[in-house]
């Protein structure tokens, strides 16, 4: 069974930057899209971007510049970096796995990161 | 402001069925068969229903269908139970630039 846990500060002062984590258990990273997408609380999914395993990235354009997503494969983990945070940032993050036929299959539980002081 | 358009909420009987659906352009959701469903409850992270717009993962109930006409996509849920009761979120992607959207999200009260 594939598992995706997330993990990182859950608090971040504004103007720092956000590290996640993500650590794929019970299949390797290589051969699929990871991707990671937040969500603000009582608000909807957004999509923050997403990597393939050899590295190749994609990112939502308004967080273009703010965001780098790279993988490990030898730890068969992914990592989001978001720099200068602002309140607007709080949500929780989830990271997940698309498949091959571009559905999201498996997700973490997801991780609350609150922006502040 | 989301670039697929989902009604924000929607409402059935238990034993009814409903049509939620996904308004995109053909960039997006007329463009390519790449259009998946997802289904939140308070909590939880979500999970997928329906990927390739008609398909449904091992395991998901068949009352969970999926279709595409143009430039929507739309999920229906037959024999609504109390359990369907969540926020569904469509998920695309732009043909030309891979970016993704989802859907605003639609809250399924179960009356």
């Amino acid at each position: 069974q594939v598992q995706l846990q997330e993990s990182g500060p859950g608090l971040v002062k504004p103007s720092e930057t956000l590290s996640l984590t993500c650590t794929v258990s019970g299949d390797s990273i290589s051969g699929y899209f990871w991707t990671w997408i937040r969500q603000p609380p009582g608000k909807g999914l957004e999509w923050i971007g997403d990597i393939y395993y050899t590295g190749n990235t994609n990112y939502s354009p308004p967080l273009k510049g703010r965001v780098t997503i790279s993988v490990d494969t030898s730890k068969n983990q992914f990592s989001l970096k978001l720099s200068s945070v602002t309140a607007a940032d709080t949500a929780v993050y989830f990271c997940a796995r698309e498949n091959r036929e571009g559905g999201l299959d498996y997700w973490g539980q997801g991780i609350l990161v609150t922006a502040s002081s | 402001q989301s670039a697929l358009t989902q009604p924000a909420s929607v409402s059935g009987s238990p034993g009814q069925s409903i049509t939620i659906s996904c308004i995109g352009t053909r960039s997006d959701v007329g463009g390519h068969r790449y259009v998946s469903w997802y289904q939140q409850h308070p909590g939880k992270a979500p999970k997928l229903l329906i990927y390739d717009g008609t398909n449904r993962p091992s395991g998901v109930s068949d009352r969970f269908s999926g279709s595409t006409s143009g430039n929507t996509a739309s999920l229906t849920i037959s024999g609504l139970q109390a359990e369907d009761e969540a926020d569904y979120y469509c998920r695309s992607y732009t043909s030309s630039t891979f970016h993704v959207t989802f859907g605003g999200g639609t809250k399924l009260t179960v009356l």
